[in-house]
């Protein structure tokens, strides 16, 4: 199976921290990424994580373990430009596609 | 710069009728997506190309069709048979699988 599971939507507050939850079926895997799409723009790129562990990129980070088939993007110090939806993805396996969740529509409260 | 280009950025056209939206990149990437995403959903995958003059059927491939002439160029086409086009259609390209996607701003495609 390839389901990736997320919450559908999330709020949180300005200045504050929040954490967005994947979960994936672990056969066949090779890595996860995230990525952050504003209402009406197109996804762009956060994050890659092949290895367990945890990964920072200034005010995010990401977390993977694989033998639990979890992630989570962390978010810091919440800024309203962080309102979009966050995709959480994976490599197909043994075809050449990308397998995307539904994303997280995150909302930010002043 | 180097990027995806998709165009038009709207699009309408009337029921029954076949539409071809472009997507270019320089990127020199090899592979090449095309995505539907409906309101309030995620990226479901129409056809994808690992190499040019191959493509692959995605979840939801009918009704549409693809080519791959040349590398930069990965247009879809949405026919008619194609029960409810109306959807915001996302190109994008990397190096394989296990490459970040770059992705093009999109088209919005409205069938009246």
């Amino acid at each position: 199976g390839q389901n990736i599971d997320q919450p559908t939507e999330m709020t949180a507050t300005e200045g504050a921290i929040v954490q967005i939850n994947c979960t994936y079926q672990t056969s066949g895997f090779n890595g996860l990424f995230w990525y952050q799409q504003h209402a009406g723009e197109a996804p762009t790129f956060l994050s890659y994580n092949v290895l367990d562990g945890l990964e920072e990129k200034g005010r995010f980070s990401s977390f993977l373990s694989r033998s639990k088939g979890y992630s989570y993007l962390l978010l810091k110090e919440l800024q309203m430009k962080d309102s979009a939806s966050y995709l959480c993805a994976r490599p197909g396996g043994r075809d050449d596609k990308i397998i995307f969740g539904k994303g997280t529509r995150l909302h930010i409260l002043p | 710069d180097g990027g995806i280009t998709q165009s038009p950025k709207y699009l309408f056209r009337k029921e029954g009728q076949n539409v071809t939206l472009s997507c270019e990149q320089n990127l020199n990437h090899d592979a090449m997506y095309w995505y539907r995403q409906d309101p309030g959903q995620g990226l479901r995958l129409i056809y994808y190309s690992q190499i040019v003059n191959d493509f692959q059927k995605g979840d939801i491939a009918e009704g549409y069709s693809v080519s791959r002439e040349k590398k930069e160029s990965f247009p879809l086409t949405v026919t008619s048979a194609q029960k409810n086009p109306t959807a915001f259609y996302l190109c994008a390209s990397n190096n394989g699988p296990l490459d970040e996607q770059f992705f093009g701003p999109g088209t919005r495609l409205t069938v009246l």
